[in-house]
């Protein structure tokens, strides 16, 4: 079964600074990757989506993710943080022959000023 | 378009009582979802609705917890009677068949007390 692990539950920046929020799949078949925003108080926000066309996927409010198959990697970024970016980040992963997804436990980004 | 819709926003109950939530998904959207997100985890799959066919309700607690479909619209999904542990949001998702990426709703805060 696919599954997603997410490295660092909590990543604190600086606003300015490079945001890099890690993601490692689990597939036994080429996967359908995704990033998800979570606001406080609010459902899941679909930031950006690999379905195994271009390996680099740019996404809303700047952030983007590489697709490197030799690291089963699918790391988020983001060349600059804002404020407004503070929130939680889920990686997720759709299971082969369903629509079902299958989530991390998610990264709580904080922004300093 | 209007996005998914999710009655009540918050509610909290006593043990043992019973609850129910409401999900009207995006119109068109033939596939509807129910998760659970407990804090600080990811959401987790409870039932995957095609139409009003149930296709996935394997993490589904059945002896206490209970969905429905009807006219493949409005889903409700209900917990009788409720345990301390069922304390989480409740988000409700809906896509169009064969599309990549839900629409979730804002959620449903239950706090079991």
């Amino acid at each position: 079964a696919q599954s997603v692990t997410q490295l660092g539950s909590h990543v604190s920046v600086s606003e300015g600074a490079l945001v890099l929020l890690r993601c490692n799949y689990s597939s036994s078949v080429p996967p359908y990757l995704f990033w998800y925003v979570q606001y406080p108080n609010q459902g899941l926000q679909l930031l950006l989506k690999y379905t195994s066309a271009a390996t680099l996927v740019k996404g809303i409010n700047g952030f983007e993710a590489e697709f490197k198959k030799s690291e089963t990697s699918f790391h988020l970024t983001k060349p600059s943080a804002h404020m407004s970016d503070a929130a939680e980040y889920f990686c997720a992963v759709r299971q082969g022959g369903s629509e079902k997804l299958v989530f991390g436990k998610g990264t709580k980004l904080t922004v300093n000023p | 378009e209007a996005g998914v819709a999710q009655s009540p926003r918050y509610k909290i109950i006593e043990k043992r009582q019973s609850v129910a939530f409401w999900c009207n998904p995006i119109s068109g959207h033939a596939t509807l979802y129910w998760y659970q997100q407990i804090l600080g985890q990811g959401p987790k799959l409870l039932i995957q609705f095609q139409n009003n066919g149930v296709v996935d309700d394997s993490q589904l607690p059945k002896d206490r917890f209970s969905a429905e479909r009807l006219k493949g619209v409005d889903s409700t999904l209900k917990i009788q009677p409720a345990k301390l542990e069922d304390s989480a949001v409740y988000l409700c998702a809906s896509s169009l068949q064969g599309s990549y990426g839900y629409t979730f709703g804002s959620g449903t805060r239950l706090t079991v007390v």
